[in-house]
């Protein structure tokens, strides 16, 4: 019930393309969404996130579309570059942490 | 502001051996959470701290603990090494404790044990 579940494990998209990425829980008391970007050699850094009494969220390129009944969330990346090239994780706060989605490596081709 | 800095950003211990991971917060952050990142297991919360006293755990062995000084600079220390505690340690800070919507994090300590 704590899990996160994310696909796909790795994608590759043209490079202007729209890049999805897609998230599931089963806890109903996770209570912010965020979803983060991390290069390698780096740390994740936060690229969006969402409350559940939101439907969608969008900045610039990127959007998190939320559907609190079926209990999943999805990142879209609009007009994917090769900038994006990098792994991409959800996840789910509760009580205090973050559980963590699995991670999808999307390489955009140019 | 400078960033979240771990030190030391690459190490190599053997099995047996104990390690010490340090973490400096983003200035004016009280709170920091430790992770591990492994291939098979993903981001794992392993504890929180905030003034100095541990808040949160996740579930790993009693091996790993941690610490945090009045300064809120945290370490992190694993005892008897496993293969399997090969790992990307990260460390994140936020201003609040629990503060999941606005950690920051490092770049990360890559343990390796042989």
């Amino acid at each position: 019930q704590q899990q996160v579940k994310q696909s796909p494990q790795s994608l590759i998209v043209q490079k202007g393309g729209i890049s999805i990425i897609n998230c599931a829980y089963e806890n109903t008391a996770f209570d912010y969404f965020p979803w983060y970007q991390q290069f390698p050699g780096k740390g994740p850094a936060l690229l969006i996130a969402i409350r559940p009494d939101v439907s969608e969220k969008k900045e610039g390129r990127f959007t998190i579309s939320f559907n609190k009944s079926a209990k999943q969330f999805s990142l879209h990346i609009m007009d994917s570059q090769p900038g994006d090239s990098a792994t991409y994780f959800c996840a789910a706060s509760m009580v205090y942490q973050l559980i963590w989605g699995a991670g999808t490596k999307l390489i955009i081709k140019p | 502001k400078a960033g979240v800095t771990q030190t030391p950003r690459y190490l190599i211990k053997t099995r047996g051996q104990q390690v010490t991971l340090s973490c400096s917060p983003i200035s004016g952050h009280r709170s920091v959470s430790w992770y591990q990142q492994t291939p098979g297991q993903g981001l794992q919360f392993l504890f929180e701290y905030f003034s100095e006293t541990q808040r949160n755990k996740g579930n790993f062995p009693g091996r790993f603990s941690g610490r945090q000084f009045s300064n809120s600079r945290s370490e992190m220390n694993v005892s008897t090494l496993e293969l399997g505690d090969s790992a990307l340690y990260l460390c994140a800070s936020s201003f609040e404790r629990g503060s999941t919507d606005t950690q920051y994090f490092g770049p990360g300590t890559r343990l390796t044990v042989l």
